[in-house]
């Protein structure tokens, strides 16, 4: 199975501040032919379902601020919040979709709170 | 906007069974994929199932394999995951979740529902 590792577990960043979430991979999730990274990411926020933010590494999900990026490729990837708001105060999870036969995984989450 | 609606989960003893129902709402729900994805108590998120739009396929984390079966009634835009000797860390709230492009497996998930609660306890 892929492991995905996230650093670092809980991240305190101050209002207007960038944040910054990794994602590492046990093994590529870039398929050659279509030169994809099978790799999103998700927020959480307490009480509620997760939301899609990024997919294919680095395409915000329509909806998305712009603050939010994603970025990486092969084995190591990130978000990047570029002016941390209020309300973007929430567990953030990397997942891949590359394995085959399809068994997606998640990384362990990131807390990213208020300095 | 898509719709998602979990229902089914409660309190069950240990190898007991239980089935969920997911309703889908707003999208053509044969086109898609459908997972579920479970979350314990205070844990992250670990993906439990899929099955394809035709329903024809489906795969399973090894944790569930063997006990729990994911089904779809296209014709009711309704899914379904039938859990057989429920264990104690079977206990999580259950989502259901939405593949985002047609018809692929292996890929990110766009919608998903507010989940449902299980609880396996004597």
């Amino acid at each position: 199975d892929i492991v995905m590792t996230q650093s670092p577990d809980s991240l305190a960043v101050s209002l207007g501040e960038r944040a910054t979430i990794n994602c590492k991979s046990s093994q590529s999730v870039l398929y050659s032919p279509n030169n994809k990274n099978y790799l999103a990411w998700y927020q959480q926020k307490p009480g509620q379902p997760p939301k899609l933010l990024i997919y294919w590494a680095s395409t915000r999900e329509s909806g998305v601020p712009d603050r939010f990026s994603g970025s990486g490729s092969g084995t190591d990837f990130t978000l990047t919040i570029s002016s941390l708001q209020a309300e973007d105060v929430a567990v953030y999870y990397c997942q891949q979709y590359y394995s085959n036969p399809p068994k997606c995984t998640f990384g362990q989450g990131t807390k990213l709170e208020i300095k | 906007e898509e719709l998602l609606l979990e229902s089914g989960g409660g309190l069950v003893q240990p190898g007991e069974s239980l089935r969920l129902s997911c309703a889908a709402s707003r999208f053509t729900f044969s086109n898609y994929a459908m997972n579920w994805v479970r979350q314990a108590p205070g844990k992250g998120l670990e993906w439990v199932s899929v099955i394809s739009g035709s329903g024809d396929r489906t795969f399973y984390a090894d944790s569930v394999k063997g006990r729990f079966t994911i089904s779809r009634d296209n014709s009711k835009n309704t899914l379904y995951l039938q859990m057989n000797s429920l264990r104690a860390e079977d206990t999580a709230v259950y989502y259901c979740a939405k593949g985002r492009e047609l018809e692929l497996l292996r890929i990110s998930f766009d919608y998903w529902g507010h989940g449902t609660l299980v609880t396996v306890s004597s």
